[in-house]
């Protein structure tokens, strides 16, 4: 089947520019999950969704991103006013449950991401 | 929160040898750790984990072994191949029954050489 898919591979943005970054997660996975990964860094999370519910937006860097999952299933992370330092690939994951203890439900799968360079 | 080291951050082998690297974490509540590799502008691909309620767990060539005790825990790759030259994250999470955020080491990029 299908993996987790991105959009846009690639973005350039003006600085100051508002962009939005979508993913596609499995069908049927619940959990879904955005990263921020700086080059030659790992990746660092930013937000949580359980269904359409934002159960963990810790990782937000300010209140210029914002991230949505209306109907628990495409997210779209959206950042305002872009600046430099948010130059960056954003991976989006998905996992099939709600966390499962001892099961292979929480493996995250990740989509190829998408590389935002803000000039 | 969480914080994972990883080392080396780079790593050369010759082909046929044995790569080791590995991974600390802070917080002794963590219980499942994953092991990533990224191949150049590629998407994270899971090549193993393990769980707290296991030493060790080997999969072909690949295996994965914890120290809870010393919050330490390493991956091993023998008869290295050309293609396993990749990036490697090691990350850790706490799974308490709701799906919970990885937090990843830097990486550590591996080299096989003929």
């Amino acid at each position: 089947g299908a993996g987790v898919s991105q959009s846009p591979r690639y973005k350039v943005a003006k600085r100051g520019q508002d962009v939005a970054l979508r993913c596609d997660p499995i069908s049927g996975h619940v959990s879904l999950f955005w990263y921020q990964q700086a080059l030659g860094q790992g990746p660092e999370f930013l937000t949580y969704f359980q269904n359409e519910a934002q159960l963990d937006k810790s990782g937000l860097p300010s209140d210029r991103f914002f991230a949505e999952r209306p109907e628990g299933s495409v997210s779209t992370l959206k950042i305002q006013r872009t600046q430099q330092e948010d130059s960056a690939v954003y991976l989006c994951a998905s996992s099939l449950g709600a966390g499962l203890a001892g099961g292979s439900y929480n493996e995250q799968f990740f989509g190829p991401g998408t590389r935002l360079t803000v000039l | 929160g969480e914080n994972v080291e990883q080392h080396p951050s780079t790593l050369s082998v010759q082909e046929g040898d044995s790569a080791v690297i590995k991974c600390t974490y802070s917080d002794s509540a963590s219980n499942y750790f994953p092991w990533y590799k990224q191949e150049l502008g590629k998407r994270p691909q899971l090549i193993i984990d393990i769980r707290s309620n296991v030493g060790e767990k080997k999969d072909q060539r690949i295996a994965v072994t914890l120290n809870k005790t010393a919050k330490h825990f390493s991956l091993h790759i023998t008869e290295t191949q050309p293609e396993d030259s990749a990036v490697y994250f090691c990350a850790a999470s706490l799974d308490t029954g709701t799906a919970s955020k990885l937090t990843f080491g830097t990486g550590t990029r591996l080299q096989v050489t003929l």
